[in-house]
């Protein structure tokens, strides 16, 4: 399967922990985003990488939250000192940001639940 | 800040029937308009997508109306089918007028429509 792929798809955490996203992204694909989806509502964006360089962050994004990109292949994305509202879907998704078409590729997601 | 407008939240099509969902962007900056088909515990999946130069674009039983003056677009689903039933996002993102090697595609959502087909 050579889509986008997240570790883990599910997990659970008590308030206070904290806990590591993985997002491998299509191949060839340099750019990389992380967005936010909660119940009921449409994805948010949280940032955006350009190979290994993060560009643009998000409001959303506070102090708890950073993501790296080593590299410029995977990404990780770590919350510290979760809070429960922090319970969300996190989606990854990668383009290549050629052709003159947006495609971005969106990964499973990893479901958050905070305790 | 919601900039992209979803109506309706949910809408329930008999098979065969066309579907139909709307949307409204705000930021003139908008240049390219996907929607995207999420089915539960999946991730959002690109399925058709239209630039602003064109009124109409359409991919099987898929269509996208635009209209830029209004700041509106929809998705329209012909022989709509029970496999269709998903939850359907629109989004708009700047990305033509971005710069080519570091321009962030960003995508913002609309609220999404929970599309349910009975036979």
């Amino acid at each position: 399967d050579t889509g986008v792929s997240q570790d883990p798809r599910h997990k659970i955490t008590k308030r206070g922990q904290n806990v590591t996203f993985r997002c491998d992204p299509i191949s060839e694909h340099n750019r990389l985003y992380w967005y936010r989806q909660t119940l009921g509502q449409g994805p948010e964006f949280l940032t955006y990488f350009q190979n290994e360089a993060q560009l643009e962050k998000s409001r959303l994004l506070s102090d708890r939250f950073s993501a790296e990109r080593p590299k410029g292949s995977f990404s990780t994305l770590e919350i510290q000192r979760t809070e429960q509202g922090d319970s969300a879907m996190y989606l990854c998704a990668s383009s290549s940001g050629t052709g003159g078409t947006s495609g971005q590729f969106f990964g499973p997601g990893t479901r958050l639940t905070v305790l | 800040q919601q900039q992209v407008k979803q109506s309706p939240q949910s809408l329930i099509v008999q098979k065969g029937g066309i579907s139909i969902i709307n949307c409204a962007y705000e930021n003139t900056a908008f240049d390219y308009f996907p929607w995207y088909q999420q089915f539960p515990g999946k991730g959002p999946a690109l399925l058709i997508a239209i630039r602003p130069d064109v009124s109409e674009k359409k991919e099987g039983r898929f269509t996208i109306s635009f209209n830029k003056s209004a700041k509106q677009f929809s998705l329209h689903i012909m022989d709509s089918q029970p496999g269709d039933s998903a939850t359907y996002f629109c989004a708009a993102t700047p990305f033509l007028t971005l710069d080519r090697l570091f321009g962030n595609e960003k995508l913002t959502f609309g609220t999404g429509t929970r599309l349910t087909i009975i036979p």
